[in-house]
């Protein structure tokens, strides 16, 4: 499995402003994921961020709104820029297994809450 | 185009009683199956996959699940429910032919009560 620690865990922020977050992995991992979920509710993924290559965004999801840096195997950082109420929500990082063979399975960070005013 | 079904948005059960959370699922290849768990304010955790091999796979906190290829499910179940059960449970598939990525069912809230 992977232990993945995610900074901030929650935070208020004002319209207009951004915020960035940050993923932390264990091990080195090839792929990380970035996903939304409203508190309840399922899990939409934004991007998905590869090292050394440009992120992939999912349908409905821009760059220049959710700019993703993945500097190195351990490591990422999402950030949702220009923020409005509607970007209220919990962003989640995830990555697939561990090191070692493969495992298919996810394992996801706590979580940050985000909050709009 | 891949697909995870969770028909039932929540479902109560008494402490001591088996417990029965339900998935079905469509993909155009072979599934991989996935159940997640999630406590309140907290990241998802990984249970149980079925990959390849026995239907009947087991998973963390005794909680196994059960491949049907016929009937395309893959329904969690656990013999005997606990209090510290309760939380939202998400069923997630992956289509390994097609794509990396995961779709995930809209979750199921498990209550149990005492």
């Amino acid at each position: 499995s992977a232990v993945i620690s995610q900074k901030p865990s929650r935070d208020i922020c004002q319209r207009g402003t951004s915020l960035t977050i940050q993923c932390q992995v264990d091990s080195q991992v090839t792929m990380m994921f970035w996903y939304r979920q409203q508190p309840g509710q399922s899990l939409t993924l934004i991007a998905t961020a590869n090292q050394g290559s440009e992120a992939t965004y999912e349908s409905g999801f821009v760059i220049d709104k959710f700019p993703i840096s993945r500097p190195n195997l351990t490591f990422s950082t999402l950030t949702v820029s220009n923020m409005s109420p509607e970007d209220s929500s919990i962003y989640l990082c995830s990555v697939e297994g561990g090191s070692g063979s493969p495992h298919y399975e996810q394992y996801f960070g706590p979580g940050t809450r985000l909050t709009v005013t | 185009a891949q697909s995870v079904a969770q028909p039932e948005d929540q479902v109560n059960v008494a402490e001591g009683n088996p417990l029965t959370v339900k998935c079905t699922y469509s993909v155009s290849g072979n599934p991989y199956l996935f159940w997640y768990v999630q406590y309140p304010n907290r990241g998802l955790q990984f249970l149980l996959k079925y990959i390849t091999g026995d239907n009947l796979v087991k998973g963390s906190y005794g909680f196994e699940a059960e491949f049907n290829k016929s009937q395309t499910s893959f329904h969690l179940k656990k013999p005997s429910a606990l209090v510290s059960d309760s939380a939202l449970y998400f069923c997630a598939v992956r289509d390994l032919s097609l794509t990396y990525k995961y779709i995930f069912g809209t979750g199921t809230r498990l209550k149990v009560l005492a």
